[in-house]
């Protein structure tokens, strides 16, 4: 059963544009999500986070946004850079019910070309 | 860099074997996670520590045990090695085991059973 899902296996964007990626999620406890980016042969990287009391989060070039209601977030990278093109990995914990566990999306491939 | 470090970066051996895959934290984290990642999937929770007493866990194989140790490194442990484990195996630590902590990643152990 997939918790944490990410529809799009691949991105195609040119530089200077805006990317988009989604994830969408079924467990209504999880209360916080994490966007990672990963190069090949390295660990993920810690991009943004949101709690479930926000809306939005914003920082630098990324803006997180989630949807309670449809159980959606999206991650908003402006403008995209080719050293933007990784995987990303939408994550998301239930920490209120004590379980810090990460779940993880099977992520997107974001290209983002010259 | 993430600040925490895991070795070896690579390992091969062989079906049956046993192996040992060793994080260390970053500095000040009491809370260590294990994920593996297999191919085409997303990175699956295994184990959490915290100050060295098992917090939660996943799905974790009987033939895998972990353990965190005074010094807060962590050691995972694989046993009676299958085709089916390798895969890359990533720890993870945070400061603390509640509440909304990030997880930073290490560099991954690539695991490959012959």
């Amino acid at each position: 059963d997939q918790q944490v899902k990410q529809n799009s296996p691949s991105l195609s964007v040119q530089e200077g544009r805006i990317s988009i990626l989604n994830c969408d999620y079924t467990n209504s406890m999880f209360d916080y999500f994490l966007w990672y980016k990963k190069y090949p042969a390295e660990g993920p990287t810690f991009l943004i986070s949101i709690s479930s009391i926000k809306d939005k989060n914003e920082d630098g070039r990324f803006t997180v946004f989630l949807n309670k209601s449809a159980k959606h977030l999206s991650l908003h990278i402006v403008p995209s850079q080719p050293g933007d093109s990784a995987v990303y990995f939408c994550a998301a914990s239930a920490v209120n019910t004590g379980f810090q566990k990460l779940v993880f999306g099977t992520g997107t491939r974001l290209l983002v070309s010259p | 860099d993430s600040g925490v470090t895991q070795t070896p970066k690579h390992l091969i051996t062989a079906t049956g074997q046993r192996v040992t895959l060793r994080c260390s934290p970053r500095s000040g984290d009491l809370s260590v996670y294990w994920y593996q990642q297999s191919l085409d999937q997303g990175l699956q929770f295994l184990i959490q520590y915290y100050n060295g007493e098992e917090r939660a866990k996943g799905n974790i194989l009987e033939r895998f045990s972990a353990q965190q140790f005074p010094d807060l490194h962590s050691e995972l442990n694989l046993s009676s090695l299958e085709l089916g484990d390798s895969a890359l195996y990533f720890c993870a630590s945070s400061a603390a085991d509640r509440g909304q902590e990030t997880q930073y990643f290490g560099p991954g152990t690539r695991l490959l059973v012959l």
